[in-house]
């Protein structure tokens, strides 16, 4: 099946610095990809969709000023987590949605940890 | 809004034995209806899926059925083994097509041998 590689798997950063988490959809093309984080014991909650060359779009609550989102291709996409603070310390998932019909592939995550 | 409530974890069972994940959602109009699983250090996969009431969705021995009634999507199996560890997250999309889905909390499954 299709295979969306996340990187890193883990990141330890201080506070105040920022972090980039990539997401790329390795053997196909993704029109749409979705950003989620979980924090403990909560579900996983939707951020942000970005669709390839126009700006993500942001889930109520959601800053996007905090959390840069850039797809400039149909392979990857990327989550930056600016000036990160202790309370963005949290577990992020990216999928990507085939651009046929409306399967999802899911990255590994990435669980970041601010210091 | 819409959301998911899933049966709180860790769940640890012996090899062999049945399996039953509880989910419940809350939703206006016939949302699909999804359960994924992530093993170790992999991504989310689609499990099943049912799209309408009364589907039944199966899949490597799992099953679910779509209970409009009971706004339900309970996981089963009749046999689990130690492979099937994993965490399990029951999901929904809504009514229209939008590809956002709503997830419930997971719920982490070890089985022993």
């Amino acid at each position: 099946g299709a295979v969306v590689s996340q990187h890193p798997s883990w990141v330890i950063c201080k506070s105040g610095t920022s972090v980039k988490i990539e997401c790329r959809s390795l053997d196909f093309q993704a029109t749409t990809m979705f950003w989620y984080r979980q924090f403990p014991k909560q579900s996983l909650m939707l951020m942000a969709t970005s669709n390839e060359g126009s700006k993500a779009t942001y889930e109520q609550g959601v800053e996007k000023d905090k959390f840069l989102i850039n797809h400039a291709s149909l392979t990857l996409s990327t989550l930056t987590v600016t000036s990160a603070h202790p309370e963005d310390s949290s577990f992020y998932i990216c999928s990507a949605a085939v651009s046929t019909g409306m399967k999802l592939f899911f990255g590994s995550g990435t669980q970041l940890s601010v210091l | 809004g819409d959301s998911v409530t899933q049966m709180e974890g860790p769940v640890t069972l012996s090899e062999e034995a049945f399996l039953t994940i509880n989910c419940t959602y809350t939703a206006t109009g016939y949302p699909s209806l999804f359960w994924y699983v992530q093993y170790p250090g992999e991504g989310l996969q689609l499990l099943l899926k049912a799209t309408k009431a009364d589907d039944k969705g199966s899949n490597k021995g799992f099953e679910a059925t779509y209970r409009k009634e009971t706004t339900s999507f309970h996981l089963e199996k009749g046999s689990v083994q130690v492979s099937d560890s994993a965490v399990y997250f029951c999901a929904l999309r809504g009514q229209g097509g939008s590809e956002k889905l709503v997830f419930g909390k997971g719920t982490k499954l070890t089985v022993n041998p």
